[in-house]
């Protein structure tokens, strides 16, 4: 079992939907948990960390749930600007590594 | 703000020739990593760093070297480069060393050995 799984996608959604990915991990002892976006050939960038109480920030909301061992990310209103691929990240244990899902792509269409 | 820059952004190599990405940062950040991304896989952590003079190995260490001897620069060395590392490398930086905070990564290299 992959330490990070996400579903590859792609979600095909219309502007002003809403969509929800899921990230599962294996680890019980993660300790800390991130959303990243990329868009197509760039660098992954820091969207949001998720909270053990969950999290918003405008249109996006990451929630955790540790008993089923999982993250979630909610968008609300899509917007084109959303369309990329979104990376699950966990950081388990004291050491110094991050594990890295293979990424949710989203296609935001008219 | 120039952040995390890398260079060069594309390079082709032949099997077996040696070259060095350089990473350099200019946020005093005393974390620093170096990833490779293939397709339908996470990135995957090659070495890091953190603080000059402390280097520890990744997940696929394999093939590379690295060095930190200032806080700024953090280059990765291809020491005989195979197609298996046909890939895109990004470096990253952090000004937490527990990885607390936001990774901030470079544009990214993209490498092609032929």
């Amino acid at each position: 079992r992959k330490e990070v799984e996400q579903d590859p996608g792609p979600f095909n959604v219309p502007e002003g939907a809403t969509v929800a990915f899921n990230c599962t991990y294996s680890n019980s002892a993660s300790q800390s948990f991130f959303w990243y976006r990329q868009d197509c050939r760039k660098e992954p960038k820091l969207l949001m960390s998720v909270y053990s109480s969950g999290n918003e920030d405008g249109r996006f909301t990451a929630q955790l749930n540790r008993a089923s061992q999982y993250i979630s990310l909610l968008i609300r209103d899509s917007k084109l600007s959303d369309s990329a691929t979104y990376l699950c990240v966990v950081k388990t244990g004291g050491g110094n590594k991050l594990t890295f899902g293979t990424g949710t792509q989203l296609k935001v269409e008219l | 703000n120039a952040g995390v820059t890398q260079t060069p952004k594309f390079q082709v190599l032949k099997t077996g020739q040696s070259m060095t990405l350089q990473c350099a940062q200019d946020m005093n950040h005393e974390y620093m990593s170096w990833y490779r991304q293939d397709p339908g896989m996470g990135l995957r952590l090659i070495h890091y760093s953190v603080g000059a003079g402390i280097t520890d190995q990744g997940e696929v260490p394999n093939g590379y070297n690295v060095s930190r001897s200032t806080t700024e620069d953090f280059p990765l060395r291809l020491l005989s480069a195979a197609p298996s590392q046909t890939s895109v490398y990004f470096c990253a930086s952090s000004y937490s060393t527990s990885l607390a905070g936001e990774l901030f990564f470079g544009e990214g290299s993209r490498l092609t050995v032929l």
